[in-house]
């Protein structure tokens, strides 16, 4: 299979304070990683592609200061929601691409609420 | 650039009741095509997609989709839904070169299946 797993599931912070979530792929490597962002009642809306070992990329509108992400290995890619309010509460998705699969498989989610 | 644009919102159906669920995609450039299921709170979950080959594509839990490149749609089907099948369905598109695995999604269609 291909799993892909997020940590954590929830959480609950203050304004100002800074969030890291987790997305690893448990039992393949994935040399790039995506991070989705999906509001109540919306569609996932593509923040960033993180490739191992370089920068990520960031789509247009995504505030790369803000969201930073960290992909230090093949099975380990990083979001750090820094100083985050409370429009930044959101259903946050990453998902893992396995070389050679026109397929990506998503994590289970984070659910963030920011008070 | 892709856009994916899914035709209804909400698709209610009775149990053992046939559906198809609507995706209409345009794209200047050949692309992949695909159907996420996506259960309250979780992530999504790969049901089908379309590389190449031939146009009837099956997936898991009994559904298929068909792709029409003359029509640049790509509608999910099952020929008797479950209670279980309640969730919300994305379609979603991706192309190769530059934007490779970069995926843009429909809107998203929540399925009722009613007892």
């Amino acid at each position: 299979g291909a799993v892909v797993s997020q940590h954590p599931s929830w959480v609950i912070c203050k304004s100002g304070t800074s969030v890291k979530i987790e997305c690893r792929s448990l039992d393949f490597q994935a040399t790039t990683m995506f991070w989705y962002r999906q509001f109540p009642k919306q569609s996932l809306m593509l923040m960033a592609t993180s490739n191992e070992g370089s920068k990520a990329t960031y789509e247009q509108g995504v505030e790369k200061d803000k969201f930073l992400i960290n992909h230090a290995s093949l099975t380990l890619s990083t979001l750090t929601v820094t100083s985050a309010h409370p429009e930044d509460s959101s259903f946050y998705i990453c998902s893992a691409h396995r070389w050679g699969e026109e397929t990506q498989y998503f994590g289970p989610g984070t659910r963030l609420l920011v008070l | 650039a892709q856009s994916v644009t899914q035709l209804d919102s909400q698709v209610p159906v009775f149990e053992e009741a046939p559906v198809e669920l609507r995706c209409n995609y345009s794209s200047s450039v050949s692309v992949y095509l695909f159907w996420y299921v996506q259960y309250p709170n979780q992530g999504l979950q790969l049901l089908l997609k379309y590389l190449s080959g031939s146009t009837l594509v099956k997936g898991i839990n009994g559904f298929e989709a068909e792709f029409n490149k003359s029509q640049t749609s790509f509608h999910l089907r099952k020929p008797s839904v479950h209670i279980s099948d309640t969730a919300e369905y994305f379609c979603a598109v991706s192309a190769g070169g530059t934007s490779y695995g970069k995926l843009t999604f429909g809107q998203g269609t929540i399925l009722t299946v009613h007892p």
